[in-house]
């Protein structure tokens, strides 16, 4: 069956800090890799993923992708307390087009 | 461009009633998923619909149905509802064009409470 699954599950960190959070999955004929934020309403897009080893870097966020060992993170650097929020992976199979496969998210809480 | 919208944003029912969910995706995208978030579960898909018709479906019980028009909206409709169909009712919409790689842009959500 296919899965995501993230870690850590939940997370706290103060302003400034750097934080790396973890994605790891199995699915058959694997598409694509996706990361997105959700604050209490609808998921926001920040990364798609599909070739080993490229960073994606937007701002003070950046993901990578290692399709090898089944895995990617995303790194948030010099945390705000904006980035309070969950962050979620998503991955997509060839052939299953629309269909998403979640994993259960990690809460990041960035304290003053 | 206008985003994905849903209708309605909050919902309250009884059990054993129905309920039917409105989305309207990006214009232009013809593929519209549909997810349910639970704070157990996470989100979890449902169906998806492109021109119409159903390309994939989640496990989900039989009572979860769904269907697309000629325009790309898309509704969703839960049948004879249980308590533990409460929930945040997401759709995400995308071209759903074959050999593209994009991303899925999502809606504000149905949240369904049932008594």
């Amino acid at each position: 069956e296919d899965k995501v699954v993230q870690s850590p599950l939940s997370l706290v960190v103060h302003e400034g800090d750097t934080v790396t959070l973890n994605c790891s999955y199995e699915v058959t004929n694997f598409r694509s890799l996706l990361w997105y934020k959700q604050e209490k309403k609808a998921p926001t897009f920040l990364f798609m993923l599909t070739s080993s080893g490229i960073e994606k870097k937007s701002g003070r966020l950046s993901s990578i992708l290692d399709k090898k060992e089944l895995f990617s993170i995303l790194n948030i650097t010099a945390t705000q307390t904006g980035d309070s929020a969950v962050y979620l992976c998503a991955v997509e199979a060839i052939g299953s087009q629309g269909n998403l496969i979640f994993g259960k998210g990690t809460k990041l809480s960035v304290k003053p | 461009k206008a985003g994905v919208t849903q209708t309605p944003r909050y919902l309250i029912k009884t059990r054993g009633q129905q309920v039917t969910l409105s989305c309207s995706p990006i214009s232009g995208h013809r593929s519209v998923s549909w997810y349910q978030q639970t704070p157990g579960q996470g989100l979890q898909f449902l169906f998806e619909y492109f021109s119409e018709t159903q390309r994939n479906k989640g496990n989900f019980p039989g009572r979860f149905s769904g269907r697309q028009f000629s325009n790309s909206r898309s509704e969703m409709n839960v049948s004879t509802l249980e308590l533990g169909d409460s929930a945040l009712y997401l759709c995400a919409s995308s071209s759903g064009l074959a050999g593209v790689q994009e991303t899925q842009y999502f809606g504000p959500g149905t949240r369904l409470l049932v008594l």
